[in-house]
């Protein structure tokens, strides 16, 4: 079965830059979305089409993609950045969609 | 404004049945992407359950010939029928809708809040 692979967990202090990688073969001709799971809520999208961010979600959320890997970069972490974040594509026969692992973003 | 909200859920015994409800506004069901989505105890997202503006449905392999994805077009309304459940079916279970960034390639731009289904004996 097709997977994305994330980092475990990654942290960063208030004010620094924040980098999330997702790695998986068919990114290389997929989109890719990025959510964002606070503790007790619901996920959130906060990157769609590799680098689109839907109105409402800030700024310092942006979102690159370079070969099989995506990146979700956080410019300015603030404590209320502190999350899971999950990646998201097509399978390969794009009969479903998968997510990434998730990644624990614990801000210092 | 689109909403979705979640109902259903429940404590249950391996090898019960429940049958999840996800009841929509703000846009009509039948003419998108639909899936359920759970989020197990520890674990990550996990897409369960799809079903296409045209009726086709997909499941994943862990759920594959015990769910059953429907939707009543009347009540703009999602379902997710669970039979013979099993303990690793604990999680929380989330309907989201499908928005798609070109042919066959969907994100998910609204969510509900979910609704907790618990098997255990």
């Amino acid at each position: 079965s097709y997977e994305l692979t994330q980092p475990p967990s990654v942290s960063a202090s208030p004010g620094e830059t924040a980098k999330i990688t997702c790695s998986g073969d068919a990114l290389a001709k997929h989109y890719s979305s990025w959510y964002q799971q606070k503790a007790g809520q619901a996920p959130v999208l906060v990157i769609y089409k590799d680098s689109e961010r839907p109105s409402g979600i800030p700024e310092r959320f942006s979102g690159s993609s370079s070969g099989t890997t995506v990146t979700l970069t956080v410019t300015g972490v603030q404590a209320e950045d502190e999350a899971d974040y999950y990646c998201q594509s097509a399978d390969s026969t794009y009969s479903h969609q998968v997510f990434g692992g998730g990644t624990e973003l614990t801000v210092l | 404004e689109v909403r979705l909200v979640e109902s259903g859920g429940g404590l249950v015994q391996p090898g019960g049945s429940l049958r999840l409800s996800c009841a929509a506004s703000g846009f009509t069901v039948r003419n998108n992407y639909m899936s359920w989505v759970r989020r197990a105890p520890g674990k990550g997202l996990e897409s369960v359950s799809v079903i296409f503006s045209g009726g086709d449905t997909y499941y994943g392999e862990s759920v594959k010939g015990r769910f059953t994805i429907s939707r009543d077009n009347v009540k703009n309304t999602l379902h997710l029928q669970m039979n013979s459940l099993k303990p690793e079916d604990t999680a929380m279970y989330y309907c989201a809708r499908g928005s798609v960034v070109v042919s066959a390639q969907y994100y998910f731009d609204s969510w509900g809040q979910g609704t907790q289904v618990t098997v255990s004996s």
